[in-house]
């Protein structure tokens, strides 16, 4: 079965730099979540998007940003980076945000490293 | 706001032996659905189980069962036959059931290892 993707899976920038991760989700999930996961800790919800709409928002800093687009992949462009941005990003996504909507199912995360 | 607890940082026991690891939550919420995720070394974060909270019935998926006490927010995790490939480290994790709002909020995580 299909799982959700995303890309890169790795990725180093400089203080400062900007970077975009883009994730696509399983075929025919409308609702797209990403989360952050620092070393050591458990994952952080940041910001989720139901029919290319902001569905709701988490802890995600002025410096981040994210949409979702007509295909229903999602990207989220991340700039000015700090040190403490280093983490692993992951992007969930499942197949409605009506009531009783369905598990949310994780991509492979992104590591970002912020040098 | 909804908070999730797992009071063991870590497990370890032996393969084939069961395991149980804790998990508690808090909400005033009443309809909702609990998880538990397993994150191997690869991080890759892999559904174990899901329960709906309007169900009295514990969820099962083959080895893995859970213990469900929606009045005393309990949901822990039982592990049977425990084998090699189950060492990850286990994270609960509570999902309200409001439209527009249905974020994971997760526990710290229990390190669980099974021993050769």
């Amino acid at each position: 079965a299909a799982g959700v993707i995303q890309s890169p899976r790795h990725l180093i920038k400089e203080k400062r730099e900007t970077a975009t991760l883009k994730c696509y989700p399983i075929p025919r999930h409308d609702t797209v979540y990403w989360y952050q996961q620092g070393p050591g800790q458990d994952p952080q919800f940041l910001i989720s998007f139901y029919e290319k709409m902001q569905s709701d928002k988490g802890s995600i800093p002025d410096r981040f940003s994210a949409q979702q687009f007509s295909d229903y992949h999602s990207e989220l462009n991340m700039s000015s980076l700090e040190l403490g941005d280093s983490a692993l990003y992951f992007c969930a996504s499942s197949s409605g945000v009506v009531a009783g909507s369905d598990t949310q199912y994780f991509g492979p995360g992104t590591r970002l490293t912020v040098l | 706001a909804q908070t999730v607890t797992q009071s063991q940082p870590e497990m370890s026991v032996q393969e084939a032996e069961t395991v149980t690891l804790s998990c508690t939550y808090d909400t005033s919420e009443n309809n909702y659905y609990l998880f538990w995720y397993k994150q191997p070394p690869s991080r890759q974060m892999i559904l174990v189980i899901r329960q709906e909270a309007y169900k009295q019935q514990n969820a099962t998926e083959n080895r893995f069962s859970v213990n469900f006490q929606k009045a005393a927010k309990s949901f822990s995790l039982k592990i049977s036959d425990s084998q090699l490939g189950d060492t990850a480290m286990y994270f609960c994790a509570f999902m309200p059931i409001i439209q527009g709002a249905q974020k994971l909020v997760f526990g710290q995580g229990t390190r669980l290892t099974i021993n050769p």
